[in-house]
């Protein structure tokens, strides 16, 4: 199995600031991946942290807005720049492990 | 593109009372199907999988059948308990999608003592 710590687990913020979310794992894994989880929706891939490389980013998401790094095996952070309110989500870590998913408790940004 | 439809929330229900949560899915390779739990203020949890069709996941008393022929992975239980109120994700990874999960929307469920 695999455990994965988020910080912060919320926040509230002021629009136009940008804020960095930060994802360790407790050990070594392959693949880790950012999710958004808006209010009251589903969870939606963001990109998937590559270590030694650039994410790579799905449709509806660049790399301007939500900057990922991944310098090791069991880290990574996520920043979501310049925040509007429409940016208020649940952003979850994920690692694979073992064929499994594993996900942190997420971090709650509220965007005022 | 792959796709996860499951029944919109909240369902509400009484102390061991039977749970079904419905789960349809579309994908364009061989998935792997999942379901996930969200307890209140928690992260997602594993709760069971399945990846080929005819299998059964189960775990904590829940289950899941992976039907092909229905493209189906419906979630029961068949006595709940208030212990079991959180959110419910169906979920299926594909091969052809590099393994990346797709979620459905959730369902909530409540149950009442």
């Amino acid at each position: 199995s695999a455990v994965i710590s988020q910080k912060p687990s919320r926040d509230i913020c002021q629009r136009g600031t940008s804020l960095t979310i930060q994802c360790q794992v407790d050990s070594q894994v392959t693949m880790m991946f950012w999710y958004r989880q808006q209010p009251g929706q589903s969870l939606t891939l963001i990109a998937t942290a590559n270590q030694g490389s650039e994410a790579t980013y799905e449709s509806g998401f660049v790399i301007d807005k939500f900057p990922i790094s991944r310098p090791n095996l069991t880290f990574s952070t996520l920043t979501v720049s310049n925040m509007s309110p429409e940016d208020s989500s649940i952003y979850l870590c994920s690692a694979q492990n073992t064929g499994e998913l594993f996900f942190g408790e997420g971090s709650r940004l509220t965007v005022l | 593109g792959n796709s996860v439809t499951q029944m919109e929330g909240p369902v509400t229900l009484s102390e061991e009372a039977f749970l079904t949560i419905n789960c349809t899915y579309t994908a364009t390779g061989y998935p792997s199907l999942f379901w996930y739990v969200q307890y209140p203020g928690e992260g997602l949890q594993l709760l069971l999988k399945a990846t080929k069709a005819d299998d059964k996941g189960s775990n904590k008393g829940f289950e899941a059948t992976y039907r092909k022929e229905t493209t189906s992975f419906h979630l029961e239980k068949g006595s709940v308990q208030v212990s079991d109120s959180a959110v419910y994700f169906c979920a299926l990874s594909d091969l052809a999608a590099g393994n990346k999960l797709t979620f459905g929307g959730g369902t909530r469920v409540l149950v009442k003592p």
